[in-house]
C-alpha cells in the first residue's frame, strides 16, 4: 500500500509567523492530496486538497503545493493565529491512507 | 442533513466481550471507512466499503470485521474485545474511493479493561 511520510511531527511558531508542513509518498498512482485539520476531541475536517494534474493551490492563508515527480506535497500556512493550533494530516488518496500528523501550535 | 452519525459515542468493555459499532450516512456516498485512532496517533485505516456490496482489508485489520449493510450503512465488530483496542473509532464517507474528500463522524471512544 501506499506509504506516507510527513514532518514534522510537532511544529511551534509565534503568531504571525509562516508554517509549512510536508509529505511524502511512494505510489506514482496517487492522484489526489488532501489535508485535514483535527482540534483537540473534534473530527478531522478537510481544509484544502489538490489533484495531480495542479502544482499549486491557495484559499486565502492556506496553500498547498505539489511536486509530482519528486513526489511530495506541503502545507503552508501564513499569518498563523492561535486558532491554527491542532493537528494536521495528509494523505495521498490512493488507498485511503494518512500521513502520522504534525501538532501544531501558534503561541500568542 | 446529519452528514456522518456513529453510535455509540462512549463504550467501555471487558476483554473477551463483542460488540458493534454503528456508522450510518445520508450523503449518498458510495464509500465508507472505519480508521482508529490511538493516543497523540494518526489516524490507521481498519476496513473500507469502495462501494456497497463490497470491503477490504486495510492497514490494520486484524480483530475486525466489518458489514456494509446497504449504501447507508456500515458496521465494525469486536468479535473477543482486547485491551489493544482502546482507542477512538472513526467512521468516514465520500463519493468514491480516492479522489474525493472524505466526511468524518464524530468518533467513538472505546476502552477494553
Amino acid at each position: 500500500g501506499e506509504n506516507v511520510e510527513q514532518h514534522p511531527s510537532t511544529l511551534s511558531v509565534q503568531e504571525g509567523d509562516s508554517a509549512v508542513i510536508k509529505c511524502t509518498y511512494s505510489d506514482s498512482a496517487s492522484n489526489y492530496f488532501p489535508w485535514y485539520k483535527q482540534e483537540l476531541g473534534k473530527r478531522p475536517q478537510l481544509i484544502i486538497d489538490i489533484r495531480s494534474n495542479v502544482g499549486e493551490k491557495k484559499d486565502q492563508r492556506i496553500a498547498v503545493t505539489l511536486n509530482k515527480t519528486a513526489k511530495h506535497f506541503s502545507l503552508h500556512i501564513t499569518e498563523t493565529q492561535p486558532e491554527d493550533s491542532a493537528v494536521y494530516f495528509c494523505a495521498a488518496r490512493y488507498d485511503m491512507r494518512f500521513g502520522a500528523g504534525t501538532r501544531l501550535t501558534v503561541k500568542p | 442533513n446529519a452528514g456522518v452519525t456513529q453510535t455509540p459515542k462512549f463504550q467501555v468493555l471487558k476483554t473477551g466481550q463483542s460488540m458493534t459499532l454503528q456508522c450510518a450516512q445520508d450523503m449518498n456516498h458510495n464509500s465508507m471507512y472505519w480508521y482508529r485512532q490511538d493516543p497523540g496517533m494518526g489516524l490507521r485505516l481498519i476496513y473500507y466499503s469502495a462501494s456497497e456490496g463490497t470491503t477490504d482489508k486495510g492497514e490494520v485489520p486484524n480483530g475486525y470485521n466489518v458489514s456494509r449493510l446497504n449504501k447507508r450503512e456500515f458496521s465494525l465488530r469486536l468479535e473477543s474485545a482486547a485491551p489493544s483496542q482502546t482507542s477512538v473509532y472513526f467512521c468516514a464517507s465520500s463519493e468514491s474511493p480516492s479522489v474525493n474528500e472524505q466526511f468524518f463522524g464524530p468518533g467513538t471512544r472505546l476502552t477494553v479493561l
